[in-house]
């Protein structure tokens, strides 16, 4: 299958400071990205939809200036996480897929905000 | 909007099948999707079903589809402790590239 790749892995940092996170499609290109968070014991939720050449569509309840999505490229999504708090600490994936209903994710980037 | 719902732990021993189930709401589900996480890691696609199938079958994976009651299952055949991990099940409809909306995920302990 495709593979997806993000990074980094692990991220810890400061109250305050942004943080930016990157999903890759390594073999296929993708027009479409997906984010999302994923708590503790909890599912995966969408935080946004991100579209290569224009702006992202974020889910309700969603800050799209807190998080940050560039799809610059064909291959690379970014999101930044603006400000960080420590609520915003959280399990972030990101897929992406080169069919209409094949989505291969991304190993996740662990952020923690101290 | 969709809801998408699992059971939230199975536990079988070394050798026995694994049956998870989920169920669904949205009737415009056309793709019905499983998959593997293992802790701190992302998630493993291990299969996925078009929502004119009833069956399919991938090695030691069987999957279900029960249209009219929505219900989908995994069945694991002659699970191994390797198989432990939380079980998601997704769905999407075939309406462009659409995320995934996932159910709450199975949490499978396979005792030796």
């Amino acid at each position: 299958g495709a593979v997806v790749s993000q990074h980094p892995s692990w991220v810890i940092c400061k109250s305050g400071t942004s943080v930016k996170i990157e999903c890759r499609s390594l073999d296929f290109q993708a027009t479409t990205m997906f984010w999302y968070r994923q708590f503790p014991k909890q599912s995966l939720m969408l935080m946004a939809t991100s579209n290569e050449g224009s702006k992202a569509t974020y889910e309700q309840g969603v800050e799209k200036d807190k998080f940050l999505i560039n799809h610059a490229s064909l291959t690379l999504s970014t999101l930044t996480v603006t400000s960080a708090h420590p609520e915003d600490s959280s399990f972030y994936i990101c897929s992406a897929g080169d069919t209409s209903y094949e989505q291969y994710f991304g190993p996740g980037t662990r952020l923690t905000v101290t | 909007g969709e809801d998408v719902e699992q059971s939230l732990f199975l536990s079988v021993r070394e050798g026995d099948s694994s049956v998870i189930n989920c169920t669904y709401t949205d009737s415009s589900s056309t793709y019905l999707y499983w998959y593997k996480q293992e802790p701190g890691a992302g998630l493993q696609l291990l299969t996925y079903i078009f929502s004119n199938m009833d069956m399919k079958q991938d090695q030691r994976l069987t999957v279900l589809l029960n249209k009219k009651d929505k219900h989908l299952s995994l069945r694991i055949a002659d699970t191994q402790t390797g198989d432990s991990a939380i079980y998601f099940c997704a769905e999407k409809e075939d309406t462009g590239r659409r995320a995934l909306t996932f159910g709450s995920g199975t949490r499978l302990q396979v005792q030796p």
